[in-house]
């Protein structure tokens, strides 16, 4: 069962804009992840945050958590071409937090 | 560090058939994962081994999927006979057992993609 929404589906822009994605769930957390999936390099981890945290930092990316509604925000700011790939979000409930649920995902394309 | 290894890459099969996918963790890496992802969709978790005991097998379907960990290192999945249904890309991903950030990452391989005719 998928957990998480990512908001939008698709997202389209030019090199250097930020891009803004969106993931709601539906249940209590003890953490939410971001991963991103291209053909070349498969599916990689991008950054993590715990339910008692409300925002990270990693390089150009930031993460936003709001657990009263139950919703995560991925920034990447100064967006590259290299970019270019599906993003999403997985959810790591209470209990067994190495299992994720995962989202349908945001299939994002930089242009340049 | 060597990554997840996955064998085939690729797989094409005829319903009914029977195919069977390796993986090879992280080296020390005790949890692993297997997922299914059709296409435009999220990853679906399989079956999450600790070592070689099962954890999660809840979304596995037990009448044609088959997952073993004999050694608590590498891996293998089956499905017999295979459906049209099955048509999807079938990750491993593995996780230390360490405490925090690294224990709680997943690191996946490239992945095999099958398709059933």
């Amino acid at each position: 069962s998928q957990q998480g929404e990512e908001d939008p589906q698709a997202l389209s822009i030019q090199e250097g804009e930020n891009a803004t994605m969106n993931c709601s769930y539906k249940t209590s957390i003890n953490n939410l992840q971001w991963y991103r999936q291209n053909s070349g390099r498969g599916l990689v981890h991008l950054i993590l945050i715990r339910s008692n945290e409300r925002e990270k930092h990693s390089g150009r990316l930031r993460v936003t958590l709001d657990t009263s509604k139950k919703s995560s925000s991925l920034l990447i700011t100064a967006s590259r071409a290299a970019d270019t790939a599906s993003y999403f979000c997985a959810t790591a409930n209470a209990g067994n937090n190495r299992k994720l649920i995962w989202g349908l995902g945001t299939s994002l394309a930089v242009n340049p | 560090e060597a990554g997840v290894a996955q064998s085939p890459r690729y797989k094409i099969i005829e319903k009914r058939q029977s195919v069977a996918f390796w993986c090879n963790p992280i080296s020390g890496h005790a949890t692993l994962y297997w997922y299914q992802q059709i296409l435009g969709q999220g990853p679906k978790l399989l079956i999450q081994f600790q070592n070689n005991g099962v954890v999660d097998d809840s979304q596995l379907p037990k009448d044609r999927f088959s997952a073993e960990r004999l050694k608590g290192v590498d891996s293998t999945l089956k499905i017999q006979p295979a459906k049209l249904e099955d048509s999807a890309v079938y990750l491993c991903a593995s996780s230390s057992s360490g405490q925090g950030l690294t224990r709680e990452t997943q690191y996946f391989g490239p992945g095999t993609r099958l398709l059933v005719l």
